[in-house]
């Protein structure tokens, strides 16, 4: 079983931030890496594919980077509809796993 | 619109049963891998089970081994999950979702059903 490590598990931040979420893997995983956005009561929704690639539809304010072990998600400039949970998935080796999760919330 | 809608939940007993629904619409169902993945109250994402596109290989958690089998109908655009010996630690919220093309990540989401197990 591949162990994630996501961090911080909480993050305070105000709109118009940059902020980081860092997910790290107990052994490499190429770029085999999606990271999801929930907000409460919703289900998640994806938002970068191989550890870089936006989905369709997702703002370019959101990027991803890394490869083998160490992951970040970084928002550019945070909006308030971004106000929420973010989870990264490992699929590169079975079972897949998710990272324990990073609230974002208003500062 | 790509769509996945699940039904089912419930509240069940400990050691009872639950047979969860997923109905696709918008897309070729028989063509995509399937998955179950569930979210404890206050909790994180957990996988539970995938299908591959004709159903011939089915893939647990080790949690649920032996209790819950995923299952398909490609002719009703259906995905199931039939949930036997229900614990408390069942209780969630299920997802069903599909899988990208070639790769095991989840591009579609459903809106989730909630399943209590509780006496």
């Amino acid at each position: 079983v591949i162990w994630m490590t996501q961090s911080p598990s909480l993050l305070s931040a105000s709109t118009g931030d940059r902020v980081t979420i860092s997910c790290r893997m107990s052994q490499g995983i190429s770029s085999y890496l999606a990271w999801y956005q929930q907000k409460p009561g919703k289900a998640p929704e994806l938002l970068i594919y191989a550890a870089s690639t936006l989905q369709s539809g997702v703002p370019s304010r959101f990027s991803g980077s890394g490869s083998g072990t160490d992951f970040t998600l970084t928002i550019s400039c945070l909006q308030s509809e971004d106000f929420a949970t973010y989870y990264c998935q490992q699929y590169y080796s079975f079972p897949w796993t998710f990272g324990q999760g990073t609230k974002v919330e208003i500062k | 619109e790509v769509q996945l809608v699940e039904s089912g939940g419930g509240l069940v007993q400990p050691g009872g049963s639950l047979r969860l629904s997923c109905a696709a619409s918008g897309f070729t169902f028989s063509s995509y891998w399937m998955s179950w993945v569930r979210q404890a109250p206050g909790k994180g994402l957990e996988w539970v089970a995938n299908i591959k596109q004709d159903g011939s290989e089915k893939y647990y958690v080790d949690s649920v081994k032996g209790r819950f089998t995923i299952s398909r109908d490609n002719a009703k655009n259906s995905l199931y999950l039939q949930m036997n010996s229900l614990r408390a630690e069942d209780t969630a919220v299920y997802y069903c979702a599909r899988y990208a093309p070639y790769y095991y990540y989840m591009d579609v989401w459903g809106k989730g059903t909630t399943v209590t197990v509780s006496s």
